[in-house]
């Protein structure tokens, strides 16, 4: 299908395990990017990423871990969950031809961590 | 990092009124404002990408105004319908980052 798609869309983990969120775009956009979104704070950029094997830190990077071996595809890592990690995550993309342009969002992934 | 701020938090308007709400942001650096709506459990989708001081867009019943001097945006809703019910985030974009920072949205519900 295309566009943005999210995997998996729930989750539940136990504190202290690694998990791993996907994120797939078949639109050939070079940036992609995490979100967090939390009660009072909106979205919080993760980290994101220009091109493929191109990444870099957002506003809340501590705790993650992301790579981007290939440009459809830009996973987020919670190398050792926390309570605190416990939020809605959306990964986005947009292309490269319009700097200014709007980024496109996937359906979000529900993360709780007990 | 820039501040973005909106206000205000949330809204409750009746069907048919008009409402507009304000999207707050440093002007020194300044690159663009985006516009986003964000429907309960959907995904944000944009509304509107502005970068000049002055630019007006419109889409329908929504407009958006962009004041880049004073660091403001305006977003106004004519005619308010219960499916405009949503979150309306904004998000600033300043020169020589890729990052946009949202604000924390205005939460709009309309009401028949």
């Amino acid at each position: 299908d295309a566009g943005i798609t999210q995997s998996p869309r729930y989750k539940i983990t136990e504190t202290g395990r690694q998990v791993t969120l996907m994120c797939h775009q078949t639109w050939s956009h070079s940036y992609m990017f995490w979100y967090r979104q939390d009660l009072g704070h909106g979205l919080r950029l993760i980290y994101y990423s220009a091109a493929a094997d191109i990444t870099d830190k957002g506003e809340v990077p501590d705790g993650y871990v992301v790579s981007r071996s290939k440009t459809e595809n830009f996973p987020l890592t919670l190398e050792s969950a926390t309570r605190s990690q416990t939020s809605v995550y959306f990964c986005a993309s947009k292309t490269a031809f319009l700097p200014l342009g709007e980024q496109y969002f996937g359906p979000g992934t529900r993360l709780t961590v007990t | 990092i820039l501040n973005v701020e909106q206000s205000p938090q949330s809204l409750h308007v009746q069907e048919g009124d008009s409402t507009n709400f304000t999207c707050s942001f440093p002007s020194s650096n300044f690159y663009a404002l985006h516009w986003y709506r964000w429907e309960t459990a959907k995904s944000p989708e944009a509304l509107f990408v502005m970068t000049l001081n002055g630019d007006e867009k419109k889409k329908g019943r929504i407009s958006a105004t962009l004041n880049t001097k004073e660091g403001y945006s305006y977003l106004y809703i004519k005619g308010s319908q219960p499916e405009d019910s949503a979150t309306y985030l904004c998000a600033a974009l300043s020169y020589n980052t890729d990052k946009l920072i949202f604000g924390t949205g205005t939460r709009l519900q309309v009401f028949p």
